[in-house]
């Protein structure tokens, strides 16, 4: 029943490599986000969307991706996988009615490694 | 910019004493929301409170803060850690139309024993 759900969970890919990220989720929520996580530097906003097939960079889009081809689904991409974004991605979503006040909802992550 | 700051990266507590982790904030908007969320190993983060009222103490799981747009503070605070609390803490700030958060760098909270 979890409401953000990211798949895979954890890959390994090489470098240069194609990587593309999935997540799903079912709160209707029309905002969504990619996020990665690296120690001392907590979360960094990729790539954000507010709705289905639209994106919008966020902090750090540099290497990314993003496609928003539904409300429900937002997938990361990474077209030439470099050593520098191993780091775990987590998903979310928010619900726009509630502006600034919105709460966002975390999927469970993907731990991505690139060799 | 719009920023939030965690000055502190790592805090080590005893079981049973109280818990205290600095957030400020710094915005040219007004209207600031403030948030915590936590994460805790293995899990997902998580929204653990929120407010936007200022001088108003808010509350929940044991936690409370205030925010204090005077200062531009909205530190994080539970009279007795208990060693479930060990987890990563954020601070965030939302202002402005596009609804976007802003992190603080985030504290890991470690209780021992």
């Amino acid at each position: 029943e979890a409401a953000v759900t990211q798949s895979p969970r954890s890959k390994v890919a090489v470098t240069g490599g194609k990587v593309t990220l999935s997540c799903h989720q079912t709160n209707n929520h029309d905002y969504m986000y990619w996020y990665r996580q690296d120690t001392g530097h907590g979360l960094r906003l990729i790539h954000y969307s507010y709705v289905a097939d639209s994106t919008e960079k966020g902090d750090i889009p540099d290497g990314y991706k993003a496609s928003r081809p539904s409300q429900e689904n937002f997938s990361l991409i990474l077209e030439l996988a470099s050593l520098s974004q191993t780091a775990v991605y987590f998903c979310a979503s928010s619900d726009a009615g509630l502006a600034n006040y919105a709460e966002q909802f975390f999927g469970p992550g993907t731990r991505l490694t690139v060799l | 910019g719009d920023s939030v700051t965690q000055k502190e990266g790592l805090v080590t507590l005893t079981e049973g004493l109280p818990v205290m982790l600095n957030c400020t904030y710094q915005t040219i908007y007004s209207n600031a929301f403030l948030f915590w969320y936590v994460h805790y190993l293995n899990e997902s983060p998580r929204l653990l409170l929120k407010s936007s009222t200022d001088n108003k103490r808010t509350e929940h799981q044991g936690f409370h803060a205030t925010l204090h747009k005077s200062s531009s503070s909205f530190h994080l605070q539970k009279s007795s850690a208990q060693l479930s609390d060990s987890a990563l803490y954020y601070c965030a700030l939302s202002v402005g139309s596009n609804y976007q958060l802003i992190w603080g760098s985030g504290t890991k909270l470690i209780i021992k024993p």
